[in-house]
């Protein structure tokens, strides 16, 4: 079966750094996408990674291993509205996401 | 502005009832797609739509309905609500594979 597993919840100090892993095991792999979903509102979309390596977008990073079928999330100077759940998803074969159940990640000052 | 509109933005809906969800877009993307999000779950595919015309059934797709007669539409209808289907309903789009936009979502309770 296709799983991706992230930890449930997470927490941090506003100013800090803190990666969110995610480990997938998926049939066929076309690319690793995480989306920001605060709480009552949409996902939104914020990297895709289809080669191994770092990929960084200002405060935000994300890395990939496929062979290790590994991400993580990487967020820099944590501010308060960072605070959010953060959706890992896997794009497979059949170019379908499938979504891990999503990180908590609570900002405290 | 350019996005995802849904209707209603919430609803509560009595059992054996019909409701449809409505899903406009403007982007004149090609792919669209039904999601459920329940806590704990994370989002579950329902149906989807590759292009006007043309559906398929996503993860969670019994008691679901959608249809795709243009770009910019696409209804998901419960045809006999039940209360397992209580939950947020998000419609998204895509231009890129992976590269979704999620409407604000309907929140949904079935008693």
């Amino acid at each position: 079966g296709q799983n991706i597993d992230q930890p449930t919840e997470m927490t941090a100090t506003e100013g800090a750094i803190v990666q969110i892993n995610c480990t997938y095991q998926t049939s066929g792999f076309n690319g690793l996408f995480w989306y920001q979903q605060h709480a009552g509102e949409a996902p939104t979309f914020l990297s895709y990674n289809v080669l191994d390596g770092l990929e960084e977008k200002g405060r935000f990073s994300s890395f990939l291993s496929r062979s290790k079928g590994y991400s993580y999330l990487l967020l820099k100077e944590l501010q308060m509205k960072d605070s959010a759940s953060y959706l890992c998803a896997v794009l497979d074969s059949n170019y379908q996401l499938i979504w891990g159940a999503g990180t908590k990640l609570i900002i405290k000052p | 502005i350019a996005g995802i509109t849904q209707a209603p933005t919430s609803q509560i809906l009595a059992a054996g009832r019909r409701m449809t969800l409505r899903c406009t877009q403007d982007m004149r993307h090609n792919a669209m797609y039904w999601y459920r999000q329940d806590l704990g779950l994370g989002l579950r595919l329902i149906h989807y739509s590759n292009t006007a015309g043309t559906t398929g059934k996503g993860e969670v797709p019994d008691g679901y309905s959608v249809s795709r007669a243009n770009t910019d539409d696409f209804p998901l209808t419960l045809a006999s609500a039940v209360p397992s289907q209580t939950s947020v309903y998000f419609c998204a789009s895509s231009e890129r594979t992976g590269d979704y936009t999620f409407g604000s979502g309907t929140r949904l309770t079935v008693v």
